[in-house]
């Protein structure tokens, strides 16, 4: 079946560095790729997403190319900041699978002024 | 427009007791889908309703069942309840059935069983 599979956590890092979490995934056929950021309290809101092949997401400096070749779907931000504070999420999902999102298991992602 | 909306936010059961749970989607959203979070078990999916049709089920006991209303509003309802369930609760609404679609998610239930 479907699976994700995220770098394991919690990671720290001061204000302004580079930002990875990795993410690679397990799907037959040719799954849409998500990542969702969860705040303290809040549900899961969705911060980019690539639907085929060398698609790149981005949004609030975040960005993560869909890799085929390497089933991977990795997240990058070049500076971040203390409100980056969160759990990062990444998801695929199929039409195989109606409505259901296949989720990795989150990295909590901690940045220190 | 107005996000997924959940209620109650928080709740408090004793075992052995049912709940029942409510999520209204985005406005034009026909796909609902219900996700239980645990530290433990991280995300798990539950079942997810499209035009008041069950259309996909997760792994869970009977105990936990669902509806649509024509409304597209849906409930969760999970009987004899036990101490295992105590679980943030998200519901999560996307315009189509399919996989392919971002899922735009409420702010959970945050149920507790003693």
């Amino acid at each position: 079946g479907d699976s994700v599979t995220q770098m394991e956590g919690p990671v720290t890092l001061s204000e302004e560095a580079f930002l990875t979490i990795n993410c690679t995934y397990t799907a037959t056929g040719y799954p849409s790729l998500f990542w969702y950021v969860q705040y303290p309290g809040e549900g899961l809101q969705l911060l980019l997403k690539a639907t085929k092949a060398d698609d790149k997401g981005s949004n609030k400096g975040f960005e993560a190319t869909y890799r085929k070749e390497t089933t991977s779907f990795h997240l990058e931000k070049g500076s971040v900041q203390v409100s980056d504070s969160a759990v990062y999420f990444c998801a695929l999902g199929s039409d195989t699978n109606a409505g259901k999102s296949t989720f990795g298991d989150g990295t909590t992602l901690t940045v220190k002024p | 427009k107005a996000g997924v909306t959940q209620t109650p936010r928080y709740l408090i059961k004793t075992r052995g007791q049912q709940v029942t749970l409510s999520c209204s989607p985005i406005s034009g959203h026909r796909s609902v889908s219900w996700y239980q979070q645990t530290p433990g078990q991280g995300l798990q999916f539950l079942f997810e309703y499209f035009s008041e049709t069950q259309r996909n089920k997760g792994n869970f006991p009977g105990r936990f069942s669902g509806r649509q209303f024509s409304n597209s509003r849906s409930e969760m309802n999970v009987s004899t309840l036990e101490l295992g369930d105590s679980a943030l609760y998200l519901c999560a609404s996307s315009l189509s059935s399919g996989g392919f679609d971002e899922q735009y998610f409420g702010p959970g239930t945050r149920l507790t069983v003693t």
